[in-house]
């Protein structure tokens, strides 16, 4: 299994306060990402990173920042918590060079928000 | 934009038969990858099997095989004789081709129950 840890596993916030969950790798790959999964959606991409420092929106971005200063950690915070983003998060991560590599993401264990 | 429809919710099957699930996609790219996930309830997502685009030949991973009928857009897994452990969401997943850093697009998944 690729070494990825999320952390915390579990956070329990009230509406307003900010909230930050990591990512860490111990793979050294260069991409990583962060993706949301709510009941009736399947998972959907919040941002991404391409590599240290260098990190673009996917497809449910509003409300959300990411940063990126080491390669193995990647932060998703939530600048002002809502209900609406009470969900499970997961990070996952893929490497670069041949398409066998980068095409193949890994996933990690997953945190469970609940915004008050 | 890239879409993907998983249209059974869930499915039941008893230990040992042979089950099919579907899913179809729509997209305008050439080349990309395709992805079945197995996220069983621990969460942990798990890759079970894909398939590149430009091959012709269907992927096949011990009792997990798809059916990717590229002009139809349609990639379907087909599990043979199967087993308690396989029951699990299943997500099937598209990611365009050409580079590392897009993210998946997932179907909103099928729950598969495998009875005793």
């Amino acid at each position: 299994d690729a070494g990825i840890t999320q952390s915390p596993r579990h956070k329990v916030t009230e509406t307003g306060t900010p909230v930050t969950l990591r990512c860490h790798q111990t793979e050294n790959h260069r991409y990583m990402y962060w993706y949301r999964q709510d009941p009736g959606h399947g998972l959907r991409l919040i941002h991404y990173s391409y590599g240290v420092k260098d990190t673009d929106k996917g497809e449910v971005s509003d409300g959300y920042s990411v940063s990126r200063s080491k390669t193995e950690d990647f932060l998703l915070t939530l600048e002002s918590a809502t209900s609406s983003q009470t969900s499970v998060y997961f990070c996952a991560i893929s490497d670069s060079g041949s398409s066998a590599k980068w095409e193949t993401q890994y996933f990690g264990p997953g945190t469970r928000l609940l915004v008050l | 934009a890239q879409t993907v429809t998983q249209s059974q919710p869930e499915m039941s099957v008893q230990e040992a038969e042979t089950v099919t699930l579907s899913c179809t996609y729509d997209t305008s790219e050439n080349n990309y990858y395709l992805f079945w996930y197995k996220q069983p309830p621990s969460r942990q997502m798990i890759l079970v099997i894909r398939q590149e685009a430009y091959k012709q030949q269907n992927a096949t991973e011990n009792r997990f095989s798809v059916n990717f009928q590229k002009a139809a857009k349609s990639f379907s897994l087909k599990i043979s004789d199967s087993q308690l452990g396989d029951t699990a969401m299943y997500f099937c997943a598209f990611m365009k081709g050409g580079g590392g850093a897009d993210g998946l697009t997932f179907g909103k998944g099928t729950h598969l129950i495998i009875q005793p």
